[in-house]
């Protein structure tokens, strides 16, 4: 258990709508990552923040937001869902400086 | 832009047969390159983190080790417990802490 907690585990749902994935770190770390994991794509960085502020972006989608709260836990909103978006969604923590992410258990969305 | 290469991308091995893993990478200053398990459905577990060539770690039937260019994961004597998809990944200098990955080698360790 890397301490890294995601809600829920799965998620299955139409063309069109939206969801919210949650992520609550590691007790003490301020940096959360997302990552998207399909078959053909494999492990895609797509947003990380820092202490509530972003810090970095990369391949994510216009149609997906996120962000992260005081209390550190994160949320990744994504919106008018396609069935490529379907694949599995993981968070990782970190401490501020410290370079090690651990990852959670993630959330399957699937899309119909 | 950075990259990661694994090869093979799947292997089989007998219980006791030890072998390695490759991950080649192209990165503009490498400030880490880290060594994931993943189980089929489950999140990536971390095994190690390499800064600088020449450096290795070892956890049980595992070791890592790396170069300028390439990293190896050798498993010694592997069980089918170690069955699983390992993956490299890469975080470049800078301050974001994105990583980059490989699509990983699938690994079979047959009774």
């Amino acid at each position: 258990d890397s301490g890294v907690t995601q809600t829920p585990k799965h998620l299955i749902t139409a063309t069109g709508q939206r969801v919210t994935l949650r992520c609550s770190p590691r007790s003490g770390d301020l940096s959360v990552y997302w990552y998207q994991q399909s078959l053909d794509q494999g492990l895609q960085f797509l947003i990380q923040y820092y202490n509530g502020e972003e810090r970095a972006k990369g391949n994510i989608l216009e149609r997906f937001s996120a962000q992260q709260f005081p209390d550190l836990h994160s949320e990744l909103n994504l919106s008018s869902l396609e069935l490529g978006d379907s694949a599995l969604y993981f968070c990782a923590s970190s401490q501020g400086g410290a370079d090690t992410q651990y990852f959670g258990p993630g959330t399957r969305l699937t899309v119909l | 832009e950075d990259q990661v290469t694994q090869s093979p991308e799947a292997l089989r091995l007998q219980e006791g047969e030890s072998s390695s893993l490759n991950c080649s990478y192209t990165v503009s200053g490498l400030r880490g390159l880290f060594w994931y398990r993943q189980d089929p459905g489950k999140g990536p577990e971390f095994l190690f983190t390499l800064y600088s060539a020449g450096e290795e770690k070892e956890k049980e039937r595992l070791k890592a080790t790396l170069t300028k260019k390439e990293s190896f994961l050798h498993i010694t004597a592997p069980k089918p417990e170690d069955s699983a998809t390992y993956l490299c990944a890469v975080q470049a200098s800078g301050s974001a802490r994105q990583l980059t990955f490989g699509s990983g080698t699938q690994l079979t360790v047959l009774p």
